[in-house]
């Protein structure tokens, strides 16, 4: 089994940045990447990207391109994502899942994490 | 990019089959795999690939696809089946995820 411990709720101001962790533990070892997927309130998912964090190799999609960043420390199983220039619409809540393979565009997520709520507020 | 549709919402009598599908260009390439999302819970993978269930799903849950087309059965639905259904796939180029718009499963 594996779990996915995520940071806990922020709240931001409009044009600020947020970063959510995100911390696998259990049954890993290096052959996994990491997506991120977020959810407006009463929304759909919506992919964000993904990180394999054993090479630090990237993919984001295009809304999110330039003020979205994933970072990994393989010291600590930890990946990280930076929200910048946050807009009312980023109010969401931001989940990390697993891709059980060196893969940044696949869409297989075996497991989740529990999400984090990121509020957006003035 | 591409996209997957679904329809909104989707109701079934407790122990009935309830099928729910997902359209889209890039399905001809690549297989949609299925999250089950209950209230207030992160998503949870049902099925991937061409038809494979994870450790822990009840194989009530089973996925086809026929063209550019995929579908979750569910085969005698149970009270605790109702939730919201995503199906993804990788878009047209392969490079980028997209997610259905999810569909809402009451069982009734």
């Amino acid at each position: 089994q594996v779990h996915l411990m995520q940071s806990g709720a922020e709240v931001k101001k409009p044009g600020s940045s947020v970063r959510v962790s995100c911390k696998a533990s259990g049954d890993t070892s290096s052959d996994y990447a990491i997506s991120w997927v977020r959810q407006a309130p009463g929304q759909g998912l919506e992919w964000m990207g993904g990180i394999i964090p054993i090479f630090g190799t990237v993919n984001y999609a295009q809304k999110f391109q330039g003020r979205l960043t994933f970072t990994a420390d393989e010291s600590t199983s930890s990946v990280y994502m930076e929200l910048r220039s946050l807009k009312s619409e980023d109010t969401a809540i931001y989940y990390c899942a697993r891709i059980p393979a060196h893969s940044t565009s696949s869409h297989l997520y075996d497991f989740w994490g529990h999400g984090t709520l990121v509020t957006v507020s003035s | 990019s591409s996209e997957l549709t679904q329809d909104p919402a989707v109701s079934v009598a407790l122990g009935q089959t309830v099928k729910i599908t997902c359209q889209g260009d890039s399905l001809g390439s690549y297989y949609a795999n299925w999250y089950q999302q209950k209230a207030g819970q992160a998503p949870v993978l049902v099925i991937y690939g061409r038809n494979i269930r994870p450790s822990g799903i009840p194989d009530r849950f089973s996925g086809s696809t026929s063209g550019n087309t995929a579908s979750l059965t569910i085969t005698g639905a149970q009270a605790e089946d109702e939730a919201e259904y995503y199906c993804n796939s990788r878009d047209n180029s392969g490079d980028h995820v997209v997610f259905g718009g999810g569909t809402k499963l009451t069982v009734l």
